[in-house]
Protein backbone atom coordinates (compact mmCIF):
# COMPACT_ATOMS: atom_id res chain seq x y z
CA UNK A 1 0.00 0.00 0.00
CA UNK A 2 1.00 3.64 -0.61
CA UNK A 3 3.06 4.78 2.89
CA UNK A 4 2.66 8.85 1.65
CA UNK A 5 -0.66 10.48 1.17
CA UNK A 6 -0.50 14.04 0.36
CA UNK A 7 -2.79 17.09 0.46
CA UNK A 8 -4.16 18.83 -1.39
CA UNK A 9 -4.52 16.40 -4.27
CA UNK A 10 -4.95 19.59 -6.84
CA UNK A 11 -3.72 23.11 -6.09
CA UNK A 12 -4.37 25.80 -8.56
CA UNK A 13 -2.52 29.88 -7.72
CA UNK A 14 -1.37 32.76 -9.85
CA UNK A 15 2.47 33.12 -10.71
CA UNK A 16 3.99 34.84 -7.74
CA UNK A 17 2.44 33.13 -5.31
CA UNK A 18 3.33 30.60 -2.94
CA UNK A 19 2.78 27.13 -2.89
CA UNK A 20 2.47 24.91 -0.06
CA UNK A 21 1.96 21.16 -0.08
CA UNK A 22 1.92 18.51 2.62
CA UNK A 23 2.34 14.88 2.99
CA UNK A 24 2.04 12.04 6.16
CA UNK A 25 3.13 8.71 6.49
CA UNK A 26 2.69 6.12 8.35
CA UNK A 27 5.91 4.33 9.64
CA UNK A 28 9.66 5.03 10.72
CA UNK A 29 11.60 6.23 7.73
CA UNK A 30 15.17 6.65 6.80
CA UNK A 31 14.86 9.88 4.56
CA UNK A 32 11.76 11.87 2.93
CA UNK A 33 12.65 12.92 -0.82
CA UNK A 34 10.01 15.09 -2.90
CA UNK A 35 10.10 14.21 -6.73
CA UNK A 36 8.54 16.17 -9.61
CA UNK A 37 7.00 15.07 -12.29
CA UNK A 38 6.06 17.40 -15.84
CA UNK A 39 2.67 15.17 -17.72
CA UNK A 40 4.04 12.05 -18.91
CA UNK A 41 7.77 12.16 -18.17
CA UNK A 42 10.08 11.00 -15.76
CA UNK A 43 10.11 12.16 -11.96
CA UNK A 44 12.90 14.74 -11.51
CA UNK A 45 14.51 14.51 -7.90
CA UNK A 46 14.10 18.20 -5.62
CA UNK A 47 15.36 17.83 -2.33
CA UNK A 48 16.13 15.01 0.24
CA UNK A 49 15.55 15.69 4.52
CA UNK A 50 16.81 12.96 6.58
CA UNK A 51 15.27 11.85 9.54
CA UNK A 52 17.09 13.94 11.79
CA UNK A 53 16.82 17.13 10.27
CA UNK A 54 14.02 19.29 10.84
CA UNK A 55 14.19 21.45 7.50
CA UNK A 56 16.09 22.20 4.29
CA UNK A 57 16.42 24.78 1.08
CA UNK A 58 16.90 24.49 -1.97
CA UNK A 59 17.02 27.68 -4.01
CA UNK A 60 13.00 28.69 -3.75
CA UNK A 61 12.28 25.33 -2.10
CA UNK A 62 12.10 24.48 1.91
CA UNK A 63 11.05 21.27 2.78
CA UNK A 64 10.16 20.75 6.30
CA UNK A 65 9.55 17.46 8.32
CA UNK A 66 7.95 16.60 12.04
CA UNK A 67 8.80 12.95 12.25
CA UNK A 68 6.67 12.77 15.42
CA UNK A 69 3.51 13.79 13.38
CA UNK A 70 5.01 11.95 10.60
CA UNK A 71 4.66 14.92 7.88
CA UNK A 72 6.25 17.05 5.92
CA UNK A 73 5.70 20.03 3.66
CA UNK A 74 6.56 21.23 0.37
CA UNK A 75 6.82 25.05 0.05
CA UNK A 76 7.68 26.61 -3.65
CA UNK A 77 7.94 30.44 -3.40
CA UNK A 78 7.26 32.70 -5.87
CA UNK A 79 5.87 30.41 -7.72
CA UNK A 80 6.21 30.28 -11.93
CA UNK A 81 4.30 28.84 -14.56
CA UNK A 82 6.91 26.54 -15.17
CA UNK A 83 6.40 25.00 -11.81
CA UNK A 84 3.42 23.62 -13.44
CA UNK A 85 3.65 19.74 -12.45
CA UNK A 86 2.73 16.53 -10.25
CA UNK A 87 5.20 16.89 -7.17
CA UNK A 88 5.16 13.15 -4.90
CA UNK A 89 6.91 12.71 -1.86
CA UNK A 90 8.58 9.46 -1.13
CA UNK A 91 9.43 7.63 1.82
CA UNK A 92 12.87 5.72 2.60
CA UNK A 93 11.10 3.53 5.10
CA UNK A 94 13.34 2.38 7.69
CA UNK A 95 12.03 -1.01 8.43
CA UNK A 96 15.30 -2.85 9.82
CA UNK A 97 17.87 -3.47 7.75
CA UNK A 98 19.15 -1.72 4.22
CA UNK A 99 16.07 -0.43 2.40
CA UNK A 100 17.89 0.21 -0.96
CA UNK A 101 16.57 2.68 -1.39
CA UNK A 102 12.81 1.46 -2.01
CA UNK A 103 10.78 4.21 -2.24
CA UNK A 104 7.01 4.51 -1.00
CA UNK A 105 5.59 7.08 -2.83
CA UNK A 106 2.49 9.38 -2.14
CA UNK A 107 -0.13 9.73 -4.57
CA UNK A 108 0.76 13.34 -5.44
CA UNK A 109 -0.22 16.76 -5.93
CA UNK A 110 -1.06 18.34 -8.98
CA UNK A 111 0.32 22.02 -9.23
CA UNK A 112 -1.17 24.55 -11.97
CA UNK A 113 0.63 27.70 -11.93
CA UNK A 114 -1.36 30.53 -13.82
CA UNK A 115 0.93 33.59 -15.37
CA UNK B 1 27.99 12.89 -15.95
CA UNK B 2 25.48 9.68 -15.73
CA UNK B 3 22.51 8.73 -17.36
CA UNK B 4 19.63 6.48 -17.44
CA UNK B 5 18.22 5.28 -20.92
CA UNK B 6 14.52 3.67 -21.29
CA UNK B 7 13.01 2.75 -24.17
CA UNK B 8 10.73 2.61 -26.00
CA UNK B 9 9.09 5.80 -25.21
CA UNK B 10 5.25 4.30 -26.53
CA UNK B 11 3.93 0.36 -26.61
CA UNK B 12 0.89 -0.66 -27.40
CA UNK B 13 1.06 -4.35 -27.18
CA UNK B 14 -1.84 -6.86 -28.03
CA UNK B 15 -3.42 -9.18 -24.93
CA UNK B 16 -0.77 -12.41 -24.43
CA UNK B 17 1.76 -11.16 -26.65
CA UNK B 18 5.52 -10.76 -24.82
CA UNK B 19 6.83 -7.71 -23.27
CA UNK B 20 10.38 -6.39 -23.33
CA UNK B 21 11.42 -3.41 -21.78
CA UNK B 22 14.88 -2.37 -20.98
CA UNK B 23 16.75 0.31 -19.45
CA UNK B 24 20.50 0.91 -19.38
CA UNK B 25 22.57 3.13 -17.15
CA UNK B 26 26.01 5.29 -17.85
CA UNK B 27 28.33 6.74 -16.04
CA UNK B 28 28.24 4.56 -12.83
CA UNK B 29 28.95 1.14 -11.55
CA UNK B 30 27.04 -1.19 -9.32
CA UNK B 31 24.04 1.09 -9.35
CA UNK B 32 20.81 -0.20 -7.37
CA UNK B 33 18.15 -0.46 -9.79
CA UNK B 34 14.51 -0.23 -10.07
CA UNK B 35 10.83 -0.40 -12.20
CA UNK B 36 8.25 1.45 -10.95
CA UNK B 37 4.86 1.01 -12.34
CA UNK B 38 2.70 4.53 -12.24
CA UNK B 39 -1.41 3.99 -12.80
CA UNK B 40 -2.70 7.02 -14.43
CA UNK B 41 -2.83 9.87 -12.06
CA UNK B 42 -1.63 7.62 -9.06
CA UNK B 43 1.63 7.17 -7.14
CA UNK B 44 4.66 5.32 -7.99
CA UNK B 45 4.32 1.34 -7.08
CA UNK B 46 7.81 -0.44 -6.92
CA UNK B 47 8.03 -3.78 -8.77
CA UNK B 48 11.65 -5.24 -8.90
CA UNK B 49 14.72 -3.95 -7.44
CA UNK B 50 18.43 -5.16 -8.15
CA UNK B 51 21.56 -4.89 -5.97
CA UNK B 52 23.92 -6.37 -8.10
CA UNK B 53 24.34 -8.65 -11.12
CA UNK B 54 21.65 -11.76 -11.23
CA UNK B 55 20.14 -9.83 -7.81
CA UNK B 56 16.72 -9.26 -8.24
CA UNK B 57 13.76 -9.22 -5.63
CA UNK B 58 10.07 -8.62 -6.55
CA UNK B 59 8.03 -6.28 -4.44
CA UNK B 60 4.46 -7.79 -5.60
CA UNK B 61 3.11 -10.28 -7.13
CA UNK B 62 2.39 -10.08 -10.55
CA UNK B 63 2.43 -11.06 -14.61
CA UNK B 64 6.17 -9.38 -14.89
CA UNK B 65 9.58 -10.53 -14.15
CA UNK B 66 13.28 -8.29 -14.10
CA UNK B 67 16.30 -9.63 -15.15
CA UNK B 68 19.82 -7.96 -14.93
CA UNK B 69 22.24 -9.36 -17.14
CA UNK B 70 24.81 -7.19 -16.74
CA UNK B 71 25.94 -4.31 -13.89
CA UNK B 72 23.90 -1.34 -15.88
CA UNK B 73 21.13 -2.99 -17.98
CA UNK B 74 18.13 -4.11 -16.12
CA UNK B 75 15.00 -5.71 -17.89
CA UNK B 76 11.40 -5.73 -17.67
CA UNK B 77 9.58 -8.67 -19.21
CA UNK B 78 6.50 -10.48 -19.31
CA UNK B 79 5.15 -13.65 -21.16
CA UNK B 80 1.68 -12.96 -21.75
CA UNK B 81 0.27 -9.43 -21.50
CA UNK B 82 -2.97 -8.90 -19.56
CA UNK B 83 -4.99 -5.34 -19.70
CA UNK B 84 -4.47 -4.81 -16.24
CA UNK B 85 -0.30 -4.86 -17.32
CA UNK B 86 -1.30 -1.13 -18.90
CA UNK B 87 0.25 1.98 -17.12
CA UNK B 88 3.47 4.02 -17.15
CA UNK B 89 6.76 1.97 -16.18
CA UNK B 90 10.18 3.89 -14.75
CA UNK B 91 12.89 2.52 -14.58
CA UNK B 92 15.39 4.15 -12.20
CA UNK B 93 18.56 3.86 -10.17
CA UNK B 94 20.78 4.86 -7.05
CA UNK B 95 23.92 4.66 -5.47
CA UNK B 96 24.54 3.26 -2.25
CA UNK B 97 21.79 3.81 0.39
CA UNK B 98 19.79 6.26 1.58
CA UNK B 99 19.91 8.09 -1.17
CA UNK B 100 17.93 9.76 -3.99
CA UNK B 101 16.42 7.95 -6.98
CA UNK B 102 17.52 8.94 -10.89
CA UNK B 103 14.57 8.25 -13.02
CA UNK B 104 14.33 7.24 -16.66
CA UNK B 105 11.70 9.05 -19.29
CA UNK B 106 9.20 6.12 -18.65
CA UNK B 107 7.29 3.84 -21.01
CA UNK B 108 3.97 4.22 -21.68
CA UNK B 109 2.28 0.63 -22.31
CA UNK B 110 -0.84 0.20 -23.57
CA UNK B 111 -2.37 -3.50 -23.59
CA UNK B 112 -4.98 -4.07 -26.14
Amino acid sequence: SQQGEEDPQALSIQEGENATMNCSYKTSINNLQWYRQNSGRGLVHLILIRSNEREKHSGRLRVTLDTSKKSSSLLITASRAADTASYFCATDPNAGGTSYGKLTFGQGTILTVHP
Amino acid sequence: SQTIHQWPATLVQPVGSPLSLECTVEGTSNPNLYWYRQAAGRGLQLLFYSVGIGQISSEVPQNLSASRPQDRQFILSSKKLLLSDSGFYLCAWSVGVYTEAFFGQGTRLTVV
